[in-house]
């Protein structure tokens, strides 16, 4: 039961460009979301985080979007940065702490 | 403050045999989750253990057991591995807390089973 689905594997962007990565969820119990970045042979770090009631967060470079009545949060980074390659999960929690994660996007930031 | 800590990195098991991977939480954490990430998928939720008791329960066989100690580490057991079962396994600790923050993972455990 994939709860939460981003459909885009892979993403490539040009250094200093925006990057825009998205994610739908069939939830609508759902009360938090998050985005994970994932650097190979590293676990997961915590990017961003959105409740539920709010349609915007933002911190530094790194811009979440959510779209409730679309079941449709979006992750957006400006300007991109070479550092910025990596897999970015997207999760949801029901206010249990567990978390119900999408497949990864792979972004790769070129120079 | 310490992150959490896995271990061991790797692991090579035969199908069949029994397996344990072992988390430290990250200091002042009392909650312990276990993730099974599958090539190509993302995590999917084992279970989560609170003040040493099993807090909630993913979509996996009983062969999947685990433990949490007082001082907050926690222990992943497989029996019978199976082929499938193959992925990296990742631990997660947490505070909870009226507003949330998010896990704090570790760098895993990959297993493989021949």
């Amino acid at each position: 039961d994939q709860q939460v689905k981003q459909n885009s594997p892979s993403l490539s962007v040009q250094e200093g460009r925006i990057s825009i990565l998205n994610c739908d969820y069939t939830n609508s119990m759902f009360d938090y979301f998050l985005w994970y970045k994932k650097y190979p042979a590293e676990g997961p770090t915590f990017l961003i985080s959105i409740s539920s009631i709010k349609d915007k967060n933002e911190d530094g470079r790194f811009t979440v979007f959510l779209n409730k009545s679309a079941k449709h949060l979006s992750l957006h980074i400006v300007p991109s940065q070479p550092g910025d390659s990596a897999v970015y999960f997207c999760a949801a929690n029901l206010r249990d702490y567990k978390l119900s994660f999408g497949a990864g996007t792979t972004v790769t930031v070129r120079a | 403050e310490t992150g959490v800590t896995q271990s061991p990195t790797h692991l090579i098991k035969t199908r069949g045999q029994q397996v344990t991977l072992r988390c430290s939480s990250q200091s002042g954490h009392n909650t312990v989750s276990w993730y099974q990430q599958a090539l190509g998928q993302g995590p999917q939720f084992i279970f989560q253990y609170y003040r040493e008791e099993e807090n909630g329960r993913g979509n996996f066989p009983p062969r999947f057991s685990g433990l949490q100690f007082p001082n907050y580490s926690s222990e992943l057991n497989v029996n019978a591995l199976e082929l499938d079962d193959s992925a990296l396994y990742l631990c997660a600790s947490s505070v909870p807390s009226g507003e949330f923050y998010g896990y704090t993972f570790g760098s895993g455990t990959r297993l493989t089973v021949v």
